[in-house]
């Protein structure tokens, strides 16, 4: 079964500066989906950024990007010029490209913003 | 703007009490899906559904059931609530095939006593 791991529970940054979250997977497919949502205090899940595993290239969403290191299963999320509307949880999220797969979530980072 | 709407945003039951959690979407979506969330554990599936009177167990569906009448509603039972069973719930649609993730509803925070 694959599983997604965020080994970083809280992370806090200071605004304007620039965060890092990472998330790691483990699978044996070679296609297949990587996701980033964001969840406010709200607690309304938002995408906030998708990448395909055939596709090299690291997708970027304005201030959000990816590093995706494929061999080493590899999938952080790097925040630049950090706004207060970043405070969140964030999560990673797998889906390997067959049929009908459901997502499957790591257990979440905690950011918080330091004005 | 696309909505999955779940009907209740706060909710408290007693222990013992037949708990119903509704969701529908406007999106005519294939996909929905249940969803629990507690700290440290992230987002575990209980049911996921593809089609209309179809449901499909998650990961830990013990103690629920969902029914699926119709194509934009999926609900979520809890035949006989009790204290562990205390979370979020978030419920989420997709098309088939999900290449662009779920969309999600603002999540019901249920509390058993």
């Amino acid at each position: 079964a694959q599983t997604v791991t965020q080994s970083q529970p809280e992370m806090s940054v200071q605004e304007a500066e620039t965060v890092t979250l990472s998330c790691t997977y483990d699978t044996s497919e070679s296609d297949y989906y990587l996701f980033w949502y964001k969840q406010p205090p709200s607690r309304q899940m938002i995408l906030v950024i998708r990448q395909e595993a055939y596709k090299q290239q690291n997708a970027t969403e304005n201030r959000f990007s990816v590093n995706f290191q494929k061999a080493a299963k590899s999938f952080s999320l790097k925040i630049s010029d950090s706004q207060l509307g970043d405070a969140a949880m964030y999560f990673c999220a797998y889906r390997r490209n067959f049929g009908n797969e459901k997502l499957t979530f790591g257990t979440g980072t905690r950011l918080t913003i330091i004005p | 703007d696309v909505k999955v709407t779940q009907s209740s945003r706060y909710l408290v039951k007693r222990t013992g009490e037949k708990v119903f959690l509704e969701c529908v979407q406007d999106m005519d979506h294939e996909n929905m899906f249940w969803y629990r969330q507690d700290p440290g554990l992230g987002l575990r599936l209980i049911y996921f559904s593809y089609d209309v009177k179809m449901k499909e167990k998650g990961d830990i569906p013990e103690g629920y059931s969902v029914s699926r009448e119709k194509k934009e509603r999926f609900s979520l039972i809890l035949e006989s609530a009790s204290t562990n069973q205390t979370s979020m719930y978030l419920c989420a649609s997709s098309p088939w095939g999900q290449s662009y993730g779920y969309t999600f509803g603002s999540g019901t925070r249920l509390t058993v006593v």
